[in-house]
């Protein structure tokens, strides 16, 4: 059974620094792993996607990578910004393609 | 393109009641999953249906039933209602040729 761990809990950083979101994943065998951001009471805004053959993706000042063999997925911030302050949750699809399991989510605080 | 649309937005049933919640995916998408989100249990799958056909069912008892119409919308039905289904009810779909899940807005429910 796929189980997903989020690490941390929750981050507070100061506008402009970069920062590291951890994900890990105990099967190996999974088709994708998705980042999400998720605003109070609001639903899920995909954010990036990385297939399982791939090792990175980028779109904008975020950048996820990959490393199956490992269980690992990191989500990288650029220059965080106050708007940037959600709960950022990591998905990984396994079994059925389209099962996603989540992890409990990273709340973070960009402070102004 | 519209995105996943789900209602209704918010809810309020009685223990004991069932509730009906809807789900129109994207145009064109014909894969569309459930998952229900708490703050103990955070983000878990309930069920995927793909061309009016459930494939993939998560760990959740029988009064938790779903369907999907020909156009690909779906519903979902929970019976005998208890203060434990108390949630965020997350649809997301999946393009024919991809396996990312662009969710919805979610359906609060609360059980009183």
């Amino acid at each position: 059974k796929q189980e997903v761990t989020q690490i941390p809990a929750a981050l507070s950083v100061p506008e402009g620094e970069n920062l590291v979101l951890n994900c890990s994943f105990t099967d190996s065998a999974i088709y994708n792993l998705q980042w999400f951001r998720q605003d109070p009471g609001k639903g899920l805004t995909s954010l990036l996607l990385i297939q399982s053959s791939q090792r990175e993706q980028t779109s904008g000042r975020l950048n996820a990578s990959l490393d199956k063999s490992s269980g690992r997925s990191t989500l990288y911030i650029a220059a965080s910004q106050p708007g940037d302050s959600a709960t950022y949750l990591c998905a990984a699809a396994s079994g059925s393609a389209r099962q996603l399991t989540f992890g409990s989510g990273t709340q973070l605080t960009v402070l102004p | 393109k519209a995105g996943v649309t789900q209602t209704p937005r918010y809810l309020i049933k009685t223990r004991g009641q069932q509730v009906t919640l809807s789900c129109s995916p994207i145009s064109g998408h014909r894969s569309v999953s459930w998952y229900q989100q708490t703050p103990g249990q955070g983000l878990q799958f309930l069920f995927e249906y793909f061309s009016e056909t459930q494939r993939n069912k998560g760990n959740f008892p029988g009064r938790f039933s779903g369907r999907q119409f020909s156009n690909s919308r779906s519903e979902m039905n929970v019976s005998t209602l208890e203060l434990g289904d108390s949630a965020l009810y997350l649809c997301a779909s999946s393009p024919p040729d991809s396996t990312e899940a662009f969710f919805g807005q979610g359906t609060r429910l609360t059980v009183v």
